[in-house]
């Protein structure tokens, strides 16, 4: 069965910084997804990643994946206070069958 | 691009009564749609796979005859939560898959559910 971990869960940091958000998933995922939520709305797609050693960059943002560690990242670049949401990554369950699996959630705060 | 409206996006019910919830996507087909919920400060779990023309597939856990789901058309699956209870609050969130073998998801705005 999927399962879905993030790390951290909670990240806060001062504009200009550089971090990482990781994403390990524990069985076969044929694509990784990276969803933005801000507070009470729905998830804006980011990223999709469909093979191994998958990089993809918009803007600040750069999300990639290593199939064999079975790890994807998200790293922000000189953040602006902008980014702060909650960002999930996600796999998918069944092979073509987009049942989603969610990490938990990491909620990122950006500090003027 | 693509878009999917969830209606309503906000609603209130007393205990035991049904709140209909729909998910339309507007300028494609979908003949598969989800349906999630998320609960607050948590992560979003599938609840049940829509299928245009055919039964719901509800995830291990989930109440078929407590969440109905019909999808009547290629663009439109509706969740009814029946007998509606404080615990069944929370915020449904519908996506729906553009074309058969596509990656592209799109999700709804999300509804929020408030039974008192």
């Amino acid at each position: 069965e999927l399962k879905v971990e993030q790390n951290p869960l909670f990240l806060s940091m001062q504009e200009g910084k550089n971090y990482t958000i990781y994403c390990n998933y524990s069985t076969t995922s044929d694509r990784l997804y990276w969803y933005r939520q801000d507070p009470g709305k729905s998830l804006e797609s980011l990223f999709v990643l469909l093979s191994n050693g998958a990089v993809k960059q918009e803007g600040r943002l750069m999300a990639s994946l290593d199939t064999k560690a079975r790890l994807s990242t998200l790293h922000i670049t000189a953040a602006v206070h902008d980014l702060s949401a909650t960002y999930f990554c996600a796999g998918n369950r069944i092979q073509g069958a987009q049942k989603l699996v969610f990490g938990q959630g990491t909620r990122l705060t950006i500090n003027p | 691009g693509a878009v999917v409206s969830q209606h309503p996006s906000w609603v209130i019910c007393k205990s035991g009564t049904s709140v209909k919830i729909e998910c339309r996507s507007l300028d494609f087909q979908a003949t598969t749609m989800f349906w999630y919920r998320q609960f607050p400060k948590q992560s979003l779990m599938l609840m049940a796979t829509s299928n245009e023309g055919s039964k719901a597939t509800y995830e291990q856990g989930v109440e078929k005859d407590k969440f109905l789901i019909n999808h009547a058309s290629l663009t439109l699956s509706t969740l009814t939560v029946t007998s509606a209870h404080p615990e069944d609050s929370s915020f449904y969130i519908c996506s729906a898959l553009q074309g058969s073998g596509a990656n592209v998801l799109t999700f709804g705005a999300g509804s929020r559910l408030t039974v008192l």
